[in-house]
């Protein structure tokens, strides 16, 4: 089965710009594969952040987009806040009735 | 406001079973696309099952493929999940996602504990 890789870790300043990536072995990924990002603080469930490469789901600032980058789904934060410190999952669809989440970000914002 | 509220997490010994209930609050939830997500401890998320509004489809994660079985009672507004033969790797906080369109655009619950141990 394919991996679905993401950045183990990143950091960013107050107010930088960031972007997380998405990628999965031996393909490009695209719009088809559905992209979604998720936002988990500790102790917390995930919440949705992004579904569908670039809709955000209600409520999520719009500091935070999704776009295809390829050959991989990204995550960008425009304006990071200290809220934003997180670890951030991203899913995709890879067919069949199979979704797979990749491995995770940790976000440092400092 | 969407809830999703899971139970029936428990303190189970390897080769035992679980029922995880998850009641929903908020949302047609005859309409709703439903999955099951979990989360060792310490570790990322993983995508275990899925199951279509009429139930029609459902789907499930080829390591996980023979021990588990997701059901859904519309009227009552739940979610199940069915798992036996569980083993340590099983140790898990087991949650309940779902929403309108697609799973995964959805709410998350707070999570219920499956802990295998002898």
């Amino acid at each position: 089965q394919p991996v679905v890789t993401q950045e183990p870790s990143l950091s960013v300043s107050p107010g930088g710009t960031v972007t997380l990536t998405c990628g999965v072995t031996s393909r490009s990924v695209s719009t088809s594969y559905n992209p979604s990002w998720f936002q988990q603080s500790p102790g917390q469930p995930p919440r949705t952040l992004i579904h569908s490469t670039n809709i955000r789901s209600s409520g999520v600032p719009d500091r935070f987009s999704g776009s295809i980058l390829s050959p991989k789904a990204a995550l960008t934060i425009t304006g990071a806040q200290t809220d934003d410190d997180s670890h951030y999952y991203c899913l995709l669809y890879l067919g069949g009735g199979v979704w797979v989440f990749g491995g995770g970000t940790k976000l440092t914002v400092l | 406001q969407v809830q999703m509220v899971e139970s029936g997490g428990d303190l189970v010994k390897p080769g035992g079973f679980l029922r995880l209930t998850c009641t929903v609050s908020g949302l047609a939830f005859s309409e709703a696309y439903m999955s099951w997500v979990r989360q060792a401890p310490g570790k990322g998320l993983e995508w275990i099952a899925y199951m279509t509004p009429s139930g029609r489809n459902i789907y499930y994660a080829a390591s996980l493929q023979g021990r588990l079985s997701i059901s859904r009672d519309n009227a009552k507004k739940s979610l199940y999940l069915h798992m036996n033969s569980l083993t340590v790797e099983d140790t898990a906080l087991y949650y309940c996602v779902g929403g309108l369109g697609s799973w995964y655009s959805g709410s998350w619950g707070q999570g219920t504990l499956v802990t295998v141990s002898s």
